[in-house]
C-alpha cells in the first residue's frame, strides 16, 4: 500500500535559519503530493503541491519538487520565521474515486527568535 | 469561494455518553468528504469517507460512525464514548474532477474531544 515516511522531530531552528523536511514516499501509479501546514489549535491548511515529476509547488517562501526517481518530495525555505512554528504534514494523494491520501506522521517545527 | 465549518469546536464528554459533530461544506455540490482523527503525538489517521449522500464508507473498525444525510452535509457519530476516542476530529472535502486526476483535500477548522 501507499505510504509517507518523514521527520516526526521536533526541529528547532534559529530564526533566518535554512530550513528541510525531508519526505519520502511509496505509492503506485503517478500520486499528486502535498504539504500541509497546521497551526496551534487549528486544522491543516494546504501549503503547497506538485501533480507530476519533477513539478515544483512553492508558497509562502517554501518551495519542495517531486522527484519521482528517489520517491522524495523534502520541503525547503530559505530564511524560517517564528511565525513558521507549526506541524508540517507531508502526504500524497493517489487515484480513485474518492481520493485517498496518505499522510505523514508529521513534523513538528519551533522557530526561535 | 468554498468552505467548511466544524461543530462544536471543542467538547469534553464523559465515557458512555453519546456523541455528534457536524461538518458542512458550503460553495460546491457532490463533494467527496472525509473524516480524520489525530491522536495527541500522531499523525492523521481516516476514520471515514463518503461519495454520496447515504454512502460511507469505514477505513478502520471502532465505535464511532458517519452519516451523510444531505449532499454537503457530515455527521460523526457514536453511542457510547470510550477514552480512547479523544483527539482532534477533522472534517475534509474534496472535488472529482476526473478518473485518475487527483484533487485536493481541503479541512475545516477540527473539533477537539476530550473523553474523561
Amino acid at each position: 500500500g501507499n505510504s509517507v515516511t518523514q521527520m516526526e522531530g521536533p526541529v528547532t531552528l534559529s530564526e533566518e535559519a535554512f530550513l528541510t523536511i525531508n519526505c519520502t514516499y511509496t505509492a503506485t501509479g503517478y500520486p499528486s503530493l502535498f504539504w500541509y501546514v497546521q497551526y496551534p489549535g487549528e486544522g491543516l491548511q494546504l501549503l503547497l503541491k506538485a501533480t507530476k515529476a519533477d513539478d515544483k509547488g512553492s508558497n509562502k517562501g517554501f518551495e519542495a519538487t517531486y522527484r519521482k526517481e528517489t520517491t522524495s518530495f523534502h520541503l525547503e525555505k530559505g530564511s524560517v520565521q517564528v511565525s513558521d512554528s507549526a506541524v508540517y504534514f507531508c502526504a500524497l494523494s493517489d487515484s480513485g474515486g474518492y481520493q485517498k491520501v496518505t499522510f505523514g506522521i508529521g513534523t513538528k517545527l519551533q522557530v526561535i527568535p | 469561494s468554498q468552505t467548511i465549518h466544524q461543530w462544536p469546536a471543542t467538547l469534553v464528554q464523559p465515557v458512555g455518553s453519546p456523541l455528534s459533530l457536524e461538518c458542512t461544506v458550503e460553495g460546491t455540490s457532490n463533494p467527496n468528504l472525509y473524516w480524520y482523527r489525530q491522536a495527541a503525538g500522531r499523525g492523521l489517521q481516516l476514520l471515514f469517507y463518503s461519495v454520496g449522500i447515504g454512502q460511507i464508507s469505514s477505513e478502520v473498525p471502532q465505535n464511532l460512525s458517519a452519516s451523510r444525510p444531505q449532499d454537503r452535509q457530515f455527521i460523526l457519530s457514536s453511542k457510547k464514548l470510550l477514552l480512547s476516542d479523544s483527539g482532534f476530529y477533522l472534517c475534509a472535502w474534496s472535488v472529482v474532477v476526473g478518473a485518475g486526476v487527483q484533487e485536493t483535500q481541503y479541512f475545516g477548522p477540527g473539533t477537539r474531544l476530550l473523553v474523561l
